[in-house]
């Protein structure tokens, strides 16, 4: 069963704005990621933060965690057009052999 | 970075018939590959987890006889829907993972195969 609630569902704003989209979870994770999907493909893996981590950055992106809310949040600075995808997370616990359970996913449309 | 193929990318069968779709991580060895579903904008369900050299581990809810799973290589997975019908069409997806748990557990997806059972 899938584990990862988003909000917002869904995200529209324009070029050059900030993209925040939220994660929650039910049970304790060996990490947790956050995936990008276009329209109709698969998906991307954009960054991975441990479960001791807080915080990580990759480019454009920030990814926060915090273990005591089961809860992560994604943040796109300066968005683009070509950041216009579903963005998911997914967790991974512990002797699970590898699953991913993701989330429901967030729609972010950036409009130029 | 590490790439996986999936084909075919869409497919359209009569009801009735057999529809395999194939996984292959082109630049590494996967041990384990994973079949996902997934229906129009919602997220994936994972379907099963497919290991090289033994059985696939079904969900709970997935039919093992309607959803074969073949890992037969270190680099090749399949996935047959036995007898499709309608409901059977959906959005499915691979992923190859190249590491272990923890740290190094990411997947890495195929494109797709769109299945649409007439």
């Amino acid at each position: 069963s899938q584990q990862g609630e988003e909000d917002p569902q869904a995200l529209s704003i324009q070029e050059g704005e900030n993209a925040t989209m939220n994660c929650s979870y039910k049970t304790s994770i060996n990490n947790l990621q956050w995936y990008r999907q276009n329209s109709g493909r698969g998906l991307v893996h954009l960054i991975l933060i441990r479960s001791n981590e807080r915080e990580k950055h990759s480019g454009r992106l920030r990814v926060t965690l915090d273990t005591s809310k089961k809860s992560s949040s994604l943040l796109i600075t300066a968005s683009r057009a070509a950041d216009t995808a579903s963005y998911f997370c997914a967790t991974e616990r512990g002797n699970q052999g590898g699953k991913l359970i993701f989330g429901q996913g967030t729609e972010l449309s950036v409009k130029p | 970075g590490a790439v996986v193929s999936q084909h075919p990318s869409r497919v359209i069968c009569k009801s009735g018939t057999s529809v395999k779709i194939e996984c292959r991580s082109l630049d590494f060895q996967a041990t384990t590959m994973f079949w996902y579903r997934q229906f129009p904008k919602q997220s994936l369900m994972l379907m099963a987890t497919s290991n090289e050299g033994s059985k696939a581990t079904y969900e709970q809810g997935v039919e093992k006889d309607k959803f074969l799973i073949n890992h037969a290589s270190l680099t090749l997975s399949t996935l047959t829907v036995t007898s499709a019908h309608p409901e059977d069409s959906s959005f499915y997806i691979c992923s190859a993972r190249v590491g272990r748990q923890g740290a190094k557990n990411i997947q890495y997806f195929g494109a797709g195969t769109r299945l649409s059972v007439l």
